[in-house]
């Protein structure tokens, strides 16, 4: 238990529905990210927050949208994806240390659009 | 443009025997360098890291090596263990950033 939690832990869903991820952390920490990792391919970074401030948006398609209404939770809203938006997505979170900082990842959502 | 490569997508090692899992990169101004390891359905966990200005830590099993003229990382486990078997990734972390960036990871396969 790494201390973040995600739900769901798979999700399919056609092109034009609208879904939500959401996501947890029980660490006290101010930084809390999205991640995507598609089939052999790098971790790729979409979003950071940083005290509830967006940060670093990676280029995303607008069709993923997240919020962030505190230090302790992260959403991520879906809508009209696409099939190769089927992916891992990752959320994780930090405490601001310095050189030193580690990223503490959850489980993850399975997405298969179809 | 990848920045952090793992060239390697699989290696496979005896048990009792070191593993070895390498990792390029490109810009010299990381300042951090962490691997993760991940198991199927589950999200990379943090393993071991190095700041910039050492070239060596040591976590029992775990080595992390850092070549900063090579830009290059490595990390050794002896000796390897079957329960070591998953997929390691190299990150970094730029200065001033606080996201990490990782390379596409490595099967490790320890066979008994």
């Amino acid at each position: 238990e790494t201390g973040v939690t995600q739900t769901p832990r798979h999700l399919v869903m056609g092109m034009t529905n609208k879904k939500s991820l959401k996501c947890e952390q029980h660490l006290g920490h101010n930084a809390m990210y999205w991640y995507k990792q598609s089939a052999k391919k790098p971790l790729e970074l979409m979003f950071v927050y940083n005290f509830k401030e967006q940060t670093e948006n990676n280029s995303v398609p607008s069709r993923f949208s997240p919020e962030c209404p505190n230090s302790s939770h992260l959403f991520l809203h879906l809508h009209t994806l696409q099939p190769e938006d089927s992916a891992l997505y990752l959320c994780a979170s930090s405490q601001d240390s310095g050189v030193g900082e580690k990223l503490f990842f959850g489980s993850g959502t399975q997405l298969s659009v179809l | 443009d990848q920045q952090v490569k793992q060239n390697s997508p699989s290696l496979s090692v005896q048990e009792g025997r070191i593993s070895i899992l390498n990792c390029d990169y490109t810009n010299s101004m990381f300042d951090y360098f962490l691997w993760y390891k991940k198991y199927p359905a589950e999200g990379p966990t943090f393993l071991i890291s190095i700041s910039s200005i050492k070239d060596k830590n040591e976590d029992g099993r775990f080595t992390v090596f850092l070549n900063k003229s090579a830009k290059h990382l490595s990390l050794h486990i002896v000796p390897s263990q079957p329960g070591d078997s998953a997929v390691y990734f190299c990150a970094v972390k730029d200065t001033g950033r606080r996201a990490l960036t990782f390379g596409s990871g490595t099967r490790l396969q320890v066979q008994p």
